[in-house]
């Protein structure tokens, strides 16, 4: 049972390139997040999906964008990438709208853009 | 943007020692809120929901209280360990669904 897969767990980026953050679930569940932490201040939500091919923004999507064309997986995408982007990205998933349900979260991915 | 505050931002205790930790949050339109231990090097995972005024919940020597009314919940830790040691992280979900991380209480436990 491998829950929330995330890869890369570790990326190098220069100024200016682009990559995808691939996230997978085998929990059937709905609701996908992605989120970032920067130090001291917690997570910041950037993207969520309440189900297959319906995504909205977080508080901070600037930059990024995301698709979610089958229920297990959810890509973050980072075009032309900057220094400000250097963070650790979470995903997460729910069954449903969150409330009773807790987020079931991924290991992580390390990104720092030079 | 919700206003979710933990405090204290860290704190280092001794092993042995209690402690506890603050979440608060707007109190209109509660609907959740849950806590989660995050390890360094880990991913955050759940420890409780809560969702009722004068909620209680117990986990070990972990538990924690919910006041809806005045938007606060509190996060004890009996006899803390060295393996308690991680991130504390609330998370207030309110009547839209809308779901927000606090800054989290950074625990350190000394052997």
């Amino acid at each position: 049972n491998a829950g929330v897969t995330q890869t890369p767990k570790f990326r190098i980026l220069k100024i200016g390139q682009s990559m995808t953050l691939q996230c997978a679930q085998d929990m059937n569940h709905n609701y996908m997040y992605w989120y970032r932490q920067d130090p001291g201040m917690g997570l910041k939500l950037i993207y969520y999906s309440v189900g297959a091919g319906i995504t909205d923004k977080g508080e901070v999507p600037n930059g990024y964008n995301v698709s979610r064309s089958t229920t297990e997986d959810f890509p973050l995408r980072l075009e032309l990438a900057a220094p400000s982007q250097t963070s650790v990205y979470f995903c997460a998933s729910s069954d449903r709208e969150p409330g009773a349900n807790v987020l079931t979260f991924g290991a992580g991915s390390r990104l720092t853009v030079l | 943007i919700l206003n979710v505050e933990q405090s204290p931002q860290s704190l280092h205790v001794q092993e042995g020692d209690s402690t506890n930790f603050t979440c608060s949050f707007p109190s209109s339109n509660f609907y959740a809120l849950h806590w989660y231990r995050w390890e360094t090097a880990k991913s955050p995972e759940a420890l409780f929901v809560m969702t009722l005024n004068g909620d209680e919940k117990k986990k070990g020597r972990i538990s924690a209280t919910l006041n809806t009314k005045e938007g606060y919940s509190y996060l004890y830790i009996k006899g803390s360990q060295p393996e308690d040691s991680a991130t504390y992280l609330c998370a207030y979900i309110n009547a839209g669904n809308m779901l927000t991380f606090g800054g989290g209480t950074r625990l350190m436990v000394k052997p």
